[in-house]
């Protein structure tokens, strides 16, 4: 089983639509993390959280939220999806030093 | 702001030569660094790591250089093999804010 569970790995929606990822990790690690990956932009942090009670904006949070329902439970809510939303979408978790990322989400906004 | 970048966004390297990734970082606190990479419909994968302590690390044929005066590291991929075609992101972060802030990532193609 992968440390890191991405669901769903792909997705298309309407512009307007709510739509959740999930992402759950068996690393047993307090942090977890939600990034986008962009064409030419690299990885961008939208929210992260260091533990069940802890969440924090990223660089890029407008248009997102985030659930963190249990240590290994990490979730991406886009409220009203857009289509500058289009992207891959990584969660990861990590230890001291290390991240271990899931196999991401490809979502498509139309 | 781009505090980590990777100017190159690809590399060719014919294979079994060696294969240099750069990354520039702009903010002096960063003190750990990491190469992450990432193969097509995947996740990126921790590859190898640096503490602003040294100034090299070695991993089998992959060796990271930190120079901290010029906020330059490199990763040195000796000798390249058609497997190490991915996307490289360089990452850093420092102590107290454990975020990771990436890179743009650079496209290493090993022509065979």
């Amino acid at each position: 089983d992968a440390d890191v569970t991405q669901t769903p790995r792909n997705r298309i929606t309407k512009t307007g639509k709510r739509i959740m990822l999930e992402c759950s990790q068996t690393k047993g690690h307090d942090r977890m993390y939600w990034y986008r990956q962009d064409p030419g932009l690299g990885l961008r942090l939208i929210y992260y959280s260091f533990d069940v009670k802890d969440i924090n904006k990223g660089e890029i949070s407008d248009g997102y939220s985030v659930s963190r329902q249990a240590q290994a439970k990490f979730s991406l809510s886009l409220e009203s999806a857009i289509p500058n939303q289009t992207a891959l979408y990584f969660c990861a978790t990590q230890g001291n030093t290390e991240a271990f990322f899931g196999q991401g989400t490809r979502l498509t906004v139309v | 702001d781009q505090q980590v970048k990777q100017n190159s966004p690809s590399l060719s390297v014919q294979e079994g030569r060696i294969s240099i990734l750069n990354c520039d970082y702009t903010n002096s606190m960063f003190d750990y660094f990491l190469w992450y990479k990432k193969y097509p419909a995947e996740g990126p994968t921790f590859l190898i790591s640096i503490s602003s302590i040294k100034d090299k690390n070695e991993d089998g044929r992959f060796t990271v250089f930190l120079n901290k005066s010029a906020k330059h590291l490199s990763l040195h991929i000796v000798p390249s093999q058609p497997g190490d075609s991915a996307v490289y992101f360089c990452a850093a972060s420092f102590f107290g804010n454990e975020k990771l802030t990436f890179g743009t990532g650079t496209r290493l193609t090993i022509i065979p």
